[in-house]
């Protein structure tokens, strides 16, 4: 059972580029996050879904894309990249059961530097 | 707005000695407060999921507990292998499914 997998496992961006962030999940669960993690600091949503099609805005959004067009895959895009944006990108998938969420399933992480 | 402090940000124990870490939150209305251990380089990995005051679970030699105010997770003769950051998160009641809140960790280190 591969969990979560995130591509790629590091990437250098010049500013002003662009990429996909991916993020595939095999455990069939309807909830997606990303989060960055800041050396020193605690984990930040950047955006999360619900399910297919539905997307919305975590803490820090600005400069970030999602898509969710089925359960497995849920896609970050940066357009534009700046420095600001250098960071360890998350991605997470968990399930509800009533009020209760479980804990999530994180990826191993993408490392983004941009110069 | 939702807030997790973890104190102390690093600790360091000789193996065998025990201590706990200590995290306190500000919540609306919890709906979960969680506790993942980070090995350097890899994801958080889900330890324990507490959702009511008075509540407990345990895992080899990590226990967690909750109270209204602050969560404790007690490491009992701890093993070098237990070297790790151990985060703590909350969700509150504030909307749908909008993520957890997290601290910025307790780094712990074993030394043998």
């Amino acid at each position: 059972n591969a969990g979560v997998t995130q591509t790629p496992k590091f990437r250098i961006l010049k500013i002003g580029q662009s990429m996909t962030l991916q993020c595939t999940q095999d455990m069939n669960h309807n909830y997606m996050y990303w989060y960055r993690q800041d050396p020193g600091m605690g984990l930040k949503l950047i955006y999360y879904s619900v399910g297919a099609g539905i997307t919305d805005k975590g803490e820090v959004p600005n400069g970030y894309n999602v898509s969710r067009s089925t359960t497995e895959d849920f896609p970050l895009r940066l357009e534009l990249a700046a420095p600001s944006q250098t960071s360890v990108y998350f991605c997470a998938s968990s399930e509800r059961q009533g009020i209760s969420f479980y804990g999530y399933t994180f990826g191993s992480g993408t490392r983004l530097t941009v110069v | 707005e939702d807030q997790v402090t973890q104190s102390p940000e690093a600790l360091r124990l000789q193996e065998g000695e025990s201590s706990s870490l200590n995290c306190s939150y500000t919540v609306s209305g919890l709906r979960g407060l969680f506790w993942y251990r980070q090995d350097p380089g890899k994801g958080p990995e889900f330890l324990f999921t507490l959702y009511s005051a008075g509540e407990e679970k345990e895992k080899e030699r990590l226990k967690a507990t909750l109270t209204k105010k602050e969560s404790f997770l007690h490491i009992t003769a701890p093993k070098p292998e237990d070297s790790a950051t151990y985060l703590c998160a909350v969700r509150g009641s504030g909307g749908g499914a909008d993520g957890l809140t997290f601290g910025k960790g307790t780094h712990l280190i074993i030394q043998p």
